[in-house]
């Protein structure tokens, strides 16, 4: 089974202040996305990177940065943390770029972050 | 207009009874098509997919694609109280959209 590590599951921040959230996968898969889930809205993509060191904005880049330096870790930075940051943060992968459309997206566990 | 809409429910049917999920997508250029369920506070797994027109059974899951529609149901059949959940449809045509989530009741 495919394993998708989110380093904390619920985080509590400042305004302001930078925060990292890790993601780690076991299963080699080339694709890592990172998502935010919020009532009504539903998963709006943030960014996602298809191999090391490549990243592409989503939806919804704005105030956010990725970094992946190794093929399994893909990390979210919220460069400085706002209230309206807060969210569930959801960390994905699939196999292949290629084919990654008809293939599903195995998700962690999620971070519950709340910026005060 | 949304690109993956459905109903956010709540849904509520009474255990043992069939529900039904439905949703409805804009881009009909659209390939392959997921359902996912998530339990509160939980993250989404993957319980079913379709490439193709038609249906397709899981056990008690029962996904049904109509492209010329841009359409694609989920039923599930013998519902119980475990299946009380979010259900999110996901559809991909090179990237990968989610409605917002219906949400299920099974009542005992």
């Amino acid at each position: 089974d495919v394993k998708v590590t989110q380093s904390s599951r619920y985080l509590v921040k400042r305004t302001g202040e930078k925060v990292f959230l890790e993601c780690v996968q076991d299963m080699d898969h080339e694709n890592m996305f990172w998502y935010r889930q919020d009532p009504g809205l539903g998963l709006r993509l943030i960014y996602f990177s298809y191999d090391v060191k490549m990243k592409e904005k989503g939806d919804i880049p704005e105030g956010y940065s990725v970094s992946r330096e190794k093929k399994e870790r893909f990390s979210l930075i919220l460069e400085s943390a706002s209230t309206n940051q807060t969210s569930m943060y959801l960390c994905a992968s699939t196999i292949n770029w290629e084919f990654h459309s008809n293939q599903p997206q195995h998700f962690g566990d999620g971070t519950r972050l709340s910026i005060l | 207009q949304k690109e993956v809409e459905q109903n956010s429910g709540p849904l509520s049917v009474p255990e043992g009874a069939i529900a039904s999920l439905n949703c409805t997508y804009s881009d009909r250029g659209s390939q392959s098509f997921f359902w996912y369920r998530q339990y509160s506070g939980k993250s989404p797994e993957l319980i079913m997919f379709i490439y193709s027109n038609g249906d397709k059974e899981d056990g008690r899951f029962t996904a049904q694609l109509n492209k010329a529609s841009q359409y694609v149901s989920l039923l599930i059949r013998d519902s119980q109280p475990s299946d009380s959940a979010t259900y999110l449809c996901a559809v991909s045509n090179n990237d990968m959209r989610f409605g917002a989530g219906t949400r299920l009741t099974v009542k005992p």
